[in-house]
């Protein structure tokens, strides 16, 4: 099924950027969509961002679009999450997701442990 | 945009009870598309349902999913303690731009 071990959290200000990685293992990376879910704290969940497995194409939420950018090594078995322009309401536990393929597709078998983001001055 | 909106927010039951909980889509979500999640306070979520009704790996069958068009269910037959967990429904859609959304939850709680 495979592991993802996701990190690069920490405190940030406002405006200043910081990006998240994942690592994958147990599984062929590179024939998986990845993306990244977020949770606020006591919220729910929230999807952010997905890149697909075939051709890099990105999907972005409305209100990240412009300042987040997904990518992926396909070589290291990673994804990465460059943050710009944070907010305070960005402030969120991010979560590494693989998406499902086959008959399960769209849906996101396995997580990472999550990493915290805080935005605040 | 497909909007996600369960109920109830929050389940009060017993073990042994039945749990049904809904989610109800803004316009219509293709079957294939449906998903539904289990978060434990303090872990990542964990796949249940995908498909609206098919059970992911290792899930116990007393978990099954149901429904089509903008009304899904999913329905716990027997609750076990450790079935007390947020709930959470997810979708797929193509329209405009490939999107992914979520529904804001249910909990359910040991009465």
């Amino acid at each position: 099924e495979g592991k993802l071990v996701d990190f690069g959290g920490g405190l940030v200000q406002p405006g200043r950027s910081l990006r998240l990685s994942c690592e994958a293992s147990g599984f062929n990376f590179d024939d998986y969509a990845m993306h990244w879910v977020r949770q606020a704290p006591g919220k729910g969940l929230e999807w952010v961002a997905g890149i697909n497995w075939s051709n890099g194409r990105t999907a972005y939420v409305d209100s990240v679009e412009g300042r987040f950018t997904i990518s992926r090594d396909n070589a290291k078995n990673s994804l990465l999450l460059e943050m710009n322009s944070l907010r305070a309401e960005d402030t969120a536990v991010y979560y590494c997701v693989k998406e499902c393929r086959g008959v399960c597709l769209y849906a996101f078998d396995v997580w990472g442990q999550g990493t915290l983001v805080t935005v605040t001055s | 945009e497909i909007v996600l909106t369960q109920s109830p927010g929050t389940l009060s039951l017993s073990p042994g009870e039945r749990a049904t909980l809904s989610c109800r889509a803004s316009q219509s979500v293709g079957s294939d598309f449906l998903a539904w999640y289990q978060q434990k306070p303090g872990q990542a979520p964990r796949l249940l349902i995908h498909g609206a009704s098919s059970r992911a790996t290792g899930i116990p069958d007393r978990f099954s999913g149901s429904g089509s068009g903008t009304d899904f269910t999913l329905t716990i037959s027997r609750l076990e303690p450790e079935d007390f967990a947020v709930y959470y429904c997810q979708q797929y859609s193509t329209s405009p731009s490939p999107m992914y959304s979520f529904g804001q939850g249910t909990k359910l709680e040991i009465k």
